[in-house]
């Protein structure tokens, strides 16, 4: 199946510290790429959904000034943390998808904010 | 939000048994897909179903889907300790533009 890669992995920082997260597609050009945030035990919250060349559309509740998102091309979006504080610890799970139905969901980003 | 409701929150069972996880949803799909995550990694994805299927198999997996009660179950016949993970369904919704919506997971333990 296809695979997307996300990096990093895991990363630390101090608060007030911006952080990006890479999320590529590795063998297919991915239309639309998905960002979702899951806390611990908890299911995946959907933050902002991009699309290649155009703006981020953020769900309800999402600051889009907090979490900058930038599609930059068919295989690489960004979504970069800004000014992170300790409730912004989280995993970060990023999804691409070609013109298709099914999503393909990168391995997650573990965000620790001290 | 979420849409979907997941059912059992937590399972546990022994290896050999078959673990059911069901799903509720609440609007029209297009789809409905179910997921596994290990402990802190990313999703694998299970089998998806079609809002115009009824029942789908992959394996030791089995999927039914009715519409008409907005719900799903997830089978795992002869379970094996490997299939320790949280379970996921997420639905396709065909008023929102084809964003996956997540229920909240069932956690299965298999014990050996």
């Amino acid at each position: 199946g296809a695979v997307v890669s996300q990096h990093p992995s895991w990363v630390i920082c101090k608060s007030g510290t911006s952080v990006k997260i890479e999320c590529r597609s590795l063998d297919f050009q991915a239309t639309t790429m998905f960002w979702y945030r899951q806390f611990p035990k908890q299911s995946l919250m959907l933050m902002a959904t991009s699309n290649e060349g155009s703006k981020a559309t953020y769900e309800q509740g999402v600051e889009k000034d907090k979490f900058l998102i930038n599609h930059a091309s068919l295989t690489l979006s960004t979504l970069t943390v800004t000014s992170a504080h300790p409730e912004d610890s989280s995993f970060y799970i990023c999804s691409a998808r070609d013109m298709g139905a099914e999503q393909f969901f990168g391995p997650g980003t573990r965000l620790t904010v001290l | 939000s979420q849409q979907g409701e997941e059912d059992p929150q937590a399972l546990s069972i022994q290896e050999g048994e078959n673990a059911t996880m069901n799903c509720s949803y609440k609007t029209s799909i297009n789809n409905l897909q179910w997921y596994r995550q290990n402990s802190g990694r990313g999703l694998v994805h299970l089998i998806l179903i079609r809002s115009n299927e009824r029942e789908k198999h992959s394996g030791r997996l089995r999927v039914t889907l009715d519409t008409s009660k907005k719900s799903s179950s997830l089978l795992i016949t002869a379970s094996r300790a490997a299939d320790t993970a949280s379970y996921f369904c997420a639905t396709d919704d065909k008023a929102a533009g084809n964003k996956l919506t997540f229920g909240g997971g069932t956690r299965v333990l298999v014990k050996p």
